[in-house]
């Protein structure tokens, strides 16, 4: 069965004050990891794809990148508009079958 | 384009009562898919189809019935519902994946809030 666990669960920061949230994940055969936004009452907005160990992708603040066990999102110089809950998801199959984690909230103050 | 979008937002049932949660997209998606969020847990998978016609089950099904008539829409039903069932409810569509073409991203709508007393 796929697992995916993220970590911290919850995670404040002072505006500026760069960090890491975690994604492990436990797969057999990944074929995709996505990284997700999702603010209070809005549904979950895309943020990367990573397919392969070794992968990095930027926007912004972010930078996502992914090994053969784990994902990391990094935060360089948060803003308190970065505030939201950060979703992790594996792929492993066709159809767009996704497993996700529970989530990291991130809240970053003035 | 409107995206994904989700009706009602807001929905209290009585145990028993039945109703539909209506989902259309206008991005001409084959994938579209029905998730449920609750507090402490991630994303659930409950039904998905891959085109108009097509469905099947996700991790989540029981109580929950789907159909697929047009590319557009993709209704969840509850055919009796049950406290279990409050949650919230998030429909979301992609373009078509297949293993050789990789995963596209998921669009979601802004869910129903589901209460069922």
């Amino acid at each position: 069965e796929d697992q995916v666990t993220q970590s911290p669960e919850a995670l404040r920061l002072q505006e500026g004050e760069s960090s890491s949230l975690n994604c492990s994940y436990t797969v057999s055969g990944l074929r995709g990891l996505f990284w997700y936004r999702q603010d209070p009452g809005k549904g979950p907005e895309f943020l990367f794809t990573l397919y392969s160990a070794g992968e990095e992708k930027e926007k912004e603040r972010l930078k996502a990148t992914l090994t053969k066990k784990e994902s990391f999102l990094h935060i360089t110089a948060p803003k308190p508009e970065d505030s939201a809950t950060y979703l992790c998801a594996v792929g492993t199959g066709a159809n767009s079958k996704l497993t996700f984690g529970k989530g990291i909230t991130l809240s970053v103050r003035p | 384009n409107a995206g994904v979008t989700q009706t009602p937002k807001f929905q209290v049932l009585k145990t028993g009562q039945s109703m539909t949660l209506q989902c259309a997209q206008d991005m001409n998606h084959e994938y579209m898919s029905w998730y449920r969020q609750d507090p402490g847990m991630g994303l659930r998978l409950i039904h998905y189809s891959v085109g108009a016609g097509i469905t099947d089950q996700g991790e989540v099904p029981n109580g929950y019935n789907v159909s697929r008539s047009t590319t557009e829409d993709f209704p969840l039903r509850l055919l009796s519902a049950a406290p279990s069932q409050t949650s919230v409810y998030f429909c979301a569509s992609s373009l078509r994946t297949g293993a050789q073409q990789g995963y596209s991203p998921l669009h979601f709508g802004n869910g129903t809030r589901l209460t069922v007393t």
